[in-house]
């Protein structure tokens, strides 16, 4: 099994809805993230946790927020999703402080908003 | 304003041959490097990483070298094969601090038979 999973893979969803994304890690690790990529632009962090009570706003938190609802479990919700919110989410692990430490990423979940 | 500037965006080779990427970033203070591959539609794997006191790291066809004086880095691909057809992407850490790496945005790779 994947070390890291994200559920659902793929989403369609319409403008104003409300969607979660979910991400599970069996890896153990205390630091979990959130990105989005978008073609052309690279990978963006959104938010990052440090460990169950701790929760971190990243580059692009704006119409995004998270919950930490265990050290292995991070979710990411959009409450009022628009157009230009359609990209490819990605969920990452880390252990340690990250510096030295590998990121581990999920497989993704493409989102469409339409 | 920390950045990585990869080069070149998309890159199209045959079979066999070899090739570098290249990274160019403005981090400060540096801590590490990492090359990432990410095939189409999955998660970013790690390929290889360096600290600023390493100039070159090798992961069997892969080899990345490193010039932390230029602040520079390169990925080079020797003998590619069809599974290289890849983005590559360098990420460059912060020294100390509550980490956030500082992602490029990726070099296209297409390797043609």
């Amino acid at each position: 099994d994947a070390d890291v999973t994200q559920t659902p893979r793929n989403r369609i969803t319409k403008t104003g809805k409300r969607i979660m994304l979910e991400c599970s890690q069996t890896k153990g690790h205390d630091r979990m993230y959130w990105y989005r990529q978008d073609p052309g632009l690279g990978l963006r962090l959104i938010y990052y946790s440090f460990d169950v009570k701790d929760i971190n706003k990243g580059e692009i938190s704006d119409g995004y927020s998270v919950s930490r609802q265990a050290q292995a479990k991070f979710s990411l919700s959009l409450e009022s999703a628009i157009p230009n919110q359609t990209a490819l989410y990605f969920c990452a692990t880390s252990d340690g402080d990250g510096s030295s430490y590998e990121q581990y990423f999920g497989p993704g979940t493409r989102l469409t908003v339409t | 304003k920390n950045q990585v500037e990869q080069s070149p965006q998309s890159l199209i080779i045959l079979e066999g041959k070899n090739c570098t990427l290249q990274c160019n970033y403005t981090v400060s203070p540096f801590s590490n490097l990492r090359w990432y591959k990410q095939d189409t539609g999955r998660g970013p794997v790690s390929l290889t990483i360096m600290t600023f006191s390493e100039n070159t790291k090798s992961n069997g066809r892969y080899t990345a070298t490193l010039d932390a004086d230029t602040k520079q880095s390169s990925l080079h691909i020797t003998a590619s094969q069809l599974s290289d057809s890849a983005s590559y992407i360098c990420v460059v850490s912060l020294w100390g601090g509550s980490y956030i790496p500082t992602f490029g945005r990726g070099t296209s790779l297409i390797v043609h038979p």
